[in-house]
């Protein structure tokens, strides 16, 4: 099993949607938690940190699902610029005492005008 | 600087030849983390550095390739003999704080003919 997983999509919605992507790390230890956002292989942007009690920014929300150790990603009334790649992204302190982000694969958004 | 700085943009090598990337992380960061990135989008973890010293180097293949940060100096991460599976992009990323937000360069993408 993959430290991190996600479905890599792709997520084909209409404007206006609202879409929602999963996240699932295998490390119940896992401290720190992040989507990114990369466009067309340039590099990745922070959307968000994942909190506890979940965020919220803008048509953005992310939760956190620590007992089911998953992680969501909900945007609401999709833009045809929010077609992206979105990376999930863990952080974890490995036993040996360093420090690791991990990285998932990402999944694919394309919102269609 | 404000922004992590990554050079060159582009690199094409012959198989067997020497690449060098550079990257300057923000100032005040404490932490760089080197990344492969290759076709499938997955991020393959190299090694990072805790200022000038090797943090975490477990990801590192090491009969080709070395890393450096030296004081006053960009980090490099250099490949001796590159091979074609060599192909790829680079990023790097700058961590101030651990379990922070990773900011990333604009990476370097190389290519071995």
């Amino acid at each position: 099993r993959k430290e991190v997983e996600q479905d890599p999509g792709p997520f084909n919605v209409p404007e206006g949607a609202t879409v929602a992507f999963n996240c699932t790390y295998s490390n119940s230890a896992s401290q720190s938690f992040f989507w990114y956002r990369q466009d067309c292989r340039k590099e990745p942007k922070l959307l968000m940190s994942v909190y506890s009690s979940g965020n919220e920014d803008g048509r953005f929300t992310a939760q956190l699902n620590r007992a089911s150790q998953y992680i969501s990603l909900l945007i609401r009334d999709s833009k045809l610029s929010d077609s992206a790649t979105y990376l999930c992204v863990v952080s974890d302190t490995i036993s040996s005492g360093t420090y690791k982000y991990i990285f998932g694969t990402g999944t694919r958004l394309k919102v269609l005008a | 600087g404000e922004e992590v700085a990554q050079t060159p943009k582009h690199l094409v090598r012959g198989e067997g030849q020497k690449a060098k990337l550079y990257c300057a992380p923000i100032k005040g960061h404490s932490y760089v983390f080197w990344y492969q990135q290759v076709l499938k989008n997955e991020f393959k973890f190299l090694i990072s550095f805790q200022n000038e010293n090797v943090f975490d180097e477990t990801g590192m293949p090491k009969e080709r390739f070395s890393a450096k940060c030296l004081p006053n100096s960009p980090c490099s991460l250099e490949i001796q003999a590159t091979k074609l599976e060599d192909s790829a992009v680079y990023f790097c990323a700058s961590i101030h704080i651990l379990n922070t937000e990773a900011f990333f360069g604009q990476g370097t993408r190389l290519t071995v003919v």
